[in-house]
């Protein structure tokens, strides 16, 4: 089945440093999203994106739609404390209306 | 509220109980989804609604696990006869859109969740 690869698991970071996070699937996506969850909460959607190639930000936050179709990147520079969290990217592939994640990063900033 | 609203957000059941999980999507979404999200895990597709007709159920684990949305609306996770391994948190999304051509809904809002203990 289609899968989307998230590594590390985790990352730790110095407040105010920026970061990269990658997805990367060996399936085509139409669609890319980024989700942010924190404990006990449900996945809020941060960026959203639609064609290839497409750049899109929010706030502080940077996402890009591979050309390929096969990978995207969330970059959040400038990091605080609450962007502490689990990072998953999903994506849409057209074949049918799941959405499909990947496993998550965890993401801590240290003051 | 506005958002997506789902109960009970804890459960804690024994082993052979049956339990029902409940969900209220975003008021004239069209779309409704369930996911199944273990520990350290990301959400795994389960079933999903177009209005009350459930379009695609492939990622229920076993026909112990019945979903329906029956005016179009509250949807209803049920479990039968629960067992240790579904254990997990099940998380409910909508989206106001329609997955009329075949390529997705896009963006989908999520509930809080309901974490389902089984011992």
């Amino acid at each position: 089945g289609q899968q989307l690869n998230q590594s590390p698991q985790s990352m730790f970071i110095q407040e105010g440093e920026d970061v990269s996070m990658n997805c990367t699937s060996s399936s085509i996506f139409n669609t890319w999203l980024w989700y942010k969850q924190d404990p006990g909460e449900g996945p809020v959607l941060l960026i959203a994106l639609y064609k290839a190639g497409e750049l899109t930000s929010n706030g502080r936050l940077t996402a890009q739609f591979g050309i390929t179709r096969k990978d995207s990147f969330l970059n959040i520079s400038a990091s605080i404390p609450s962007d502490v969290g689990i990072y998953f990217c999903a994506g849409l592939s057209g074949a049918n209306s799941k959405l499909t994640f990947g496993k998550g990063i965890t993401l801590s900033v240290r003051p | 509220g506005a958002g997506v609203s789902q109960s009970p957000r804890y459960k804690v059941a024994k082993r052979g109980q049956d339990v029902a999980l409940r969900c209220d999507p975003i008021s004239g979404h069209v779309s409704l989804f369930w996911y199944q999200q273990a520990l350290g895990q990301g959400p795994e597709f389960l079933t999903y609604f177009q209005n009350e007709a459930q379009l695609d159920k492939s990622g229920l684990p076993s026909d112990r696990f019945f979903a329906e949305r029956p005016e179009g609306s509250v949807s209803t996770l049920k479990i039968q006869r629960t067992q240790q391994e579904d254990s997990a948190v099940y998380l409910c999304a909508s989206s106001p859109k329609g997955d009329y051509l075949g390529l997705g809904v896009g963006e989908l809002f999520f509930g809080e969740g309901s974490r389902l203990t089984v011992l």
